[in-house]
């Protein structure tokens, strides 16, 4: 199983639908982030958590929420979906020397 | 502002040719390079971590370096296997552990 886990893979809704991706992790490890990754602008940090109790805007947070269930879970909401919010959006865990651990991704299209 | 810049955007190579990748960055107190692999629709791979000028990584086919202005990710022998898209990210005096700063990577095919 992996270690990192993102449900859905992919998902097609409408502008305005409210959108949440899911994050779980069984690494064990605390910091955990979620990002958005668009064809030629690399990957941008939306938000991270270094525990339950703590969360943190990234650099585009605007439009988007998310939920520290429990130190493994880490959800990513979307309110009301727009189609510039149409990316591939990746969980990550952080690990003791600051790498990241990355899901396999969800795929996002608003039509 | 910290800023990571790879080049070039593509490359493609012939199976066995050796070649490498670069990553300049400009940074505010550099605390870590980080290379990773991302295939196409997976999420990016942890390859290596660099702390220091003159420190070196390998993993089969990859030796990464790095310098107190740039990273080189050096291919020998590269196999079609190979073929991905390799991004280097930096964590910095800035950062701390909030976040990586990613380039936009540097997409490879290697051809048999």
């Amino acid at each position: 199983d992996a270690d990192v886990t993102q449900t859905p893979r992919n998902r097609i809704t409408k502008t305005g639908k409210r959108i949440m991706l899911e994050c779980s992790q069984t690494k064990g490890h605390d910091r955990m982030y979620w990002y958005r990754q668009d064809p030629g602008l690399g990957l941008r940090l939306i938000y991270y958590s270094f525990d339950v109790k703590d969360i943190n805007k990234g650099e585009i947070s605007d439009g988007y929420s998310v939920s520290r269930q429990a130190q493994a879970k880490f959800s990513l909401s979307l309110e009301s979906a727009i189609p510039n919010q149409t990316a591939l959006y990746f969980c990550a865990v952080g690990g003791d020397s600051g790498e990241l651990f990355f899901g396999e991704g969800s795929r996002l299209t608003v039509l | 502002e910290d800023q990571v810049t790879q080049s070039p955007e593509a490359l493609r190579l012939q199976e066995g040719e050796s070649s490498s990748l670069n990553c300049s960055y400009t940074v505010s107190g550099l605390r870590g390079l980080f290379w990773y692999r991302q295939d196409p629709g997976k999420g990016p791979e942890f390859l290596f971590t660099l702390y220091s000028a003159g420190e070196e990584k390998e993993k089969e086919r990859l030796k990464a370096t790095l310098t107190k202005k740039e990273s080189f990710l050096h291919i020998t022998a590269p196999k079609p296997e190979d073929s991905a898209t390799y991004l280097c990210a930096v964590r910095t005096m800035n950062t701390g552990f909030q976040k990586l700063v990613f380039g936009t990577g540097t997409r490879l095919l290697v051809s048999p």
